[in-house]
């Protein structure tokens, strides 16, 4: 049961910028638990993208931003390149579920 | 390098147990920084977080499956399972086991996946 909220879909061209939305509440996202990131290339298992809604694990590169304001967080990608062609999960902890995970309902990045 | 790895039968009948194992490679289902959860994805779709254990025995289960769910960890054999009760085609899934960061900051996420495993229930 999906509580966070993104596009189904966003596409770009090589080089250019996309941002995924992720929508929570004051229960998740609001809240100081925290908004993290995951990149699900196809067929393969999700991989921690962003955490802490900033911070990136070694190896990610550095034009994957991420931000937050309220109850609402951005995945940014900057400079687009074939190989971020994936689906992308935002995810947070939400107190209203008595202490559950969620995630958003996912967007497929294109790249044209 | 920790590695994760899911196995167990990939069939099920309706209203039976899925029972699936996570084997941790690299490192300890013991270490107090981290809980062990299972995610699953149903074809298709987004990332449904299932419950996770500590190597304690201390819990945590989605409300909307707590009543057919349990998690536990075996740190003799550094894994930790999961059992799926009465499912129903609705719990065909891609079932993933993942590390949890759980204490410090930032946390409440998860920063190591298995590849995940298909569990199908049909007659």
């Amino acid at each position: 049961q999906s509580v966070l909220t993104q596009p189904p879909s966003l596409s770009g061209a090589p080089g250019q910028n996309v941002t995924i939305s992720c929508s929570g509440a004051s229960s998740n996202i609001g809240a100081d638990y925290g908004v993290h990131w995951y990149q699900q290339l196809t067929g393969s298992a999700p991989k921690l993208l962003i955490y802490g809604t900033k911070h990136r694990p070694s190896g990610v590169p550095d034009r994957f931003f991420g931000s937050k304001s309220g109850t609402s967080a951005s995945l940014a990608i900057t400079g687009l390149q074939e190989e971020d062609e994936a689906d992308y999960f935002c995810q947070s902890y939400d107190t209203s579920l008595t202490g559950s995970y969620v995630f958003g309902t996912g967007t497929r990045v294109t790249v044209l | 390098q920790v590695q994760l790895q899911e196995s167990g039968p990939g069939l099920v009948k309706p209203s039976e147990t899925l029972s699936l194992t996570c084997t941790v490679s690299g490192g300890s289902v013991s270490s107090d920084t981290y809980y062990w959860s299972w995610i699953r994805q149903p074809p298709g779709k987004g990332l449904e977080w299932i419950g996770n254990a500590f190597h304690s025995g201390r819990t945590n289960y989605n409300p909307s499956l707590k009543s057919r769910v349990t998690i536990s960890v075996d740190s003799s054999k550094n894994q930790f399972s999961l059992k799926l009760s009465s499912v129903t085609a609705a719990d065909t899934a891609v079932y993933y086991c993942a590390r949890e960061i759980r204490t410090g900051q930032p946390r409440w996420y998860f920063d190591l996946w298995g590849r995940g495993t298909l569990g199908t229930v049909s007659s």
